[in-house]
């Protein structure tokens, strides 16, 4: 059974850092990766889809990466700002026809200025 | 593109009645899916539907809850009776083929 893991549960930065949040999945045979945003009593919001082809993808200042063979993702954030704070999601599909998603259980990001 | 519509966004109810979840998915995804979201446990698949059949119902909690989907563009959520650890926010989502997973914005579920 696929599960995510995501460390650390929590972290706080000041505006301006870079900074990199952790996905970890224990079955590698996935199809897909997917970060989400989350703001406090909000929707999950799409941030980047990675295709198990690929090895990262980017949108503005986030990169997420891909590995696999050794089942981790990271989603990189540049130039930090207070509005990036939220709750980060990871979500894996498995690699079979018509599979869901599972997700982690985030990390909470708070940047300060 | 309205996004992933659902209704009620919140609902307080007592215990032992029933509670019926809406969800409309976007026009043309192919696949719905119902999520719940505690604390506790994080975000759970309770079912989902590829072209409106059921695929996985292995994480409906109990046969308290019950899911349907009559066509593509409807899919409902009931538990019935209710009991206060039903209490969290339920989520549905769509996709098309192996594309983005899209989510609504959730109903928030109090069971008194």
């Amino acid at each position: 059974k696929q599960e995510v893991t995501q460390i650390p549960a929590a972290l706080s930065v000041p505006e301006g850092e870079n900074l990199v949040l952790n996905c970890s999945f224990t079955d590698s045979a996935i199809y897909n990766l997917q970060w989400f945003r989350q703001d406090p009593g909000k929707g999950l919001t799409s941030l980047l889809l990675i295709q198990s082809s690929q090895r990262e993808q980017t949108s503005g200042r986030l990169n997420a990466s891909l590995d696999k063979s050794s089942g981790r993702s990271t989603l990189y954030i540049a130039a930090s700002q207070p509005g990036d704070s939220a709750t980060y999601l990871c979500a894996v599909r498995s690699n079979q026809a018509g599979t869901a998603l599972i997700f982690g259980k985030g990390t909470t990001l708070s940047v300060s200025s | 593109d309205a996004g992933v519509i659902q209704s009620p966004r919140h609902e307080v109810t007592e215990m032992g009645q029933e509670v019926t979840l809406r969800c409309k998915p976007i026009s043309g995804h192919n696949s719905l899916f119902w999520y719940r979201q505690t604390m506790m446990r994080g975000l759970e698949l309770l079912i989902y539907f590829n072209n409106n059949v059921p695929i996985d119902d292995s994480g409906m909690p109990e046969d308290r809850f019950s899911a349907k989907m009559p066509n593509a563009s409807f899919s409902t959520l009931k538990i019935q009776p209710s009991e206060p650890r039903d209490s969290a926010v339920y989520f549905c989502a769509s996709r098309i083929l192996a594309n983005e997973q899209f989510f609504g914005p959730g109903t928030r579920l109090t069971v008194l």
